[in-house]
């Protein structure tokens, strides 16, 4: 089972859909989670960090599951700058913060 | 803004040729890190550092070397390019002791012919 696996998609949505992007991850020992944004050709930016209790931010809601080591995000009203590929990202060792990447999923938002 | 930069932001180069890769960061941030990206690969990380010299491997350590001589800036080597090597190389920063999350720079479009 590979580290960190997402669904590579494109995931194509019309401008205000709801989507969701899916997430597993292998080390039950992982101790901290993110969803990171990429857009073509740019380096990856923190979108959100992802809390056992789940977490929302504007139209973005973050949700983890510990026991079946998954995490999503969902998109709520989709917008075109919402196109990018979205990042799952691990924490799966405590010391010096070394991250685990998922390959990505990609989204496009079409008007 | 996480005040890092990247140089150059690209290269050609040949194979068998020594390249070096600069990460520059202006908020004296202890952790520092290296990663390449490929299609089908996502980001795996090449090396990372964890002070002024100090430094570790990551997955795909092999070919490359780092130094870290002073808190500001961080070096990747390749000793002699490959065509394998040809790849987006990011730098990123940690901001504190207790937090995981990464920022990047911008990249370095490395290509060896």
């Amino acid at each position: 089972r590979k580290e960190v696996e997402q669904d590579p998609g494109p995931f194509n949505v019309p401008e205000g859909a709801t989507v969701a992007f899916n997430c597993t991850y292998s080390n039950s020992a992982s101790q901290s989670f993110f969803w990171y944004r990429q857009d073509c050709r740019k380096e990856p930016k923190l979108l959100m960090s992802v809390y056992s209790s789940g977490n929302e931010d504007g139209r973005f809601t973050a949700q983890l599951n510990r026991a079946s080591q998954y995490i999503s995000l969902l998109i709520r009203d989709s917008k075109l700058s919402d196109s990018a590929t979205y990042l799952c990202v691990v924490n799966p060792r405590g010391r010096y913060s070394t991250l685990t990447f998922g390959k990505g999923t990609m989204l496009l938002v079409s008007p | 803004d996480a005040g890092i930069t990247q140089s150059p932001r690209h290269k050609v180069t040949e194979t068998g040729t020594p390249v070096t890769l600069r990460c520059h960061q202006t908020e004296n941030h202890r952790y520092m890190y290296w990663y390449r990206q490929d299609p089908g690969h996502g980001l795996r990380l090449i090396h990372y550092s964890y002070g002024v010299k100090d430094t570790d491997k990551g997955e795909v350590s092999d070919g490359y070397s780092v130094s870290r001589s002073k808190t500001e800036d961080f070096l990747l080597t390749l000793e002699s390019a490959t065509s394998s090597q040809t790849s987006v190389y990011f730098c990123a920063i940690k901001p504190g002791q207790g937090l995981h999350e990464q920022y990047f720079g911008p990249g370095t479009r490395l290509t060896v012919t």
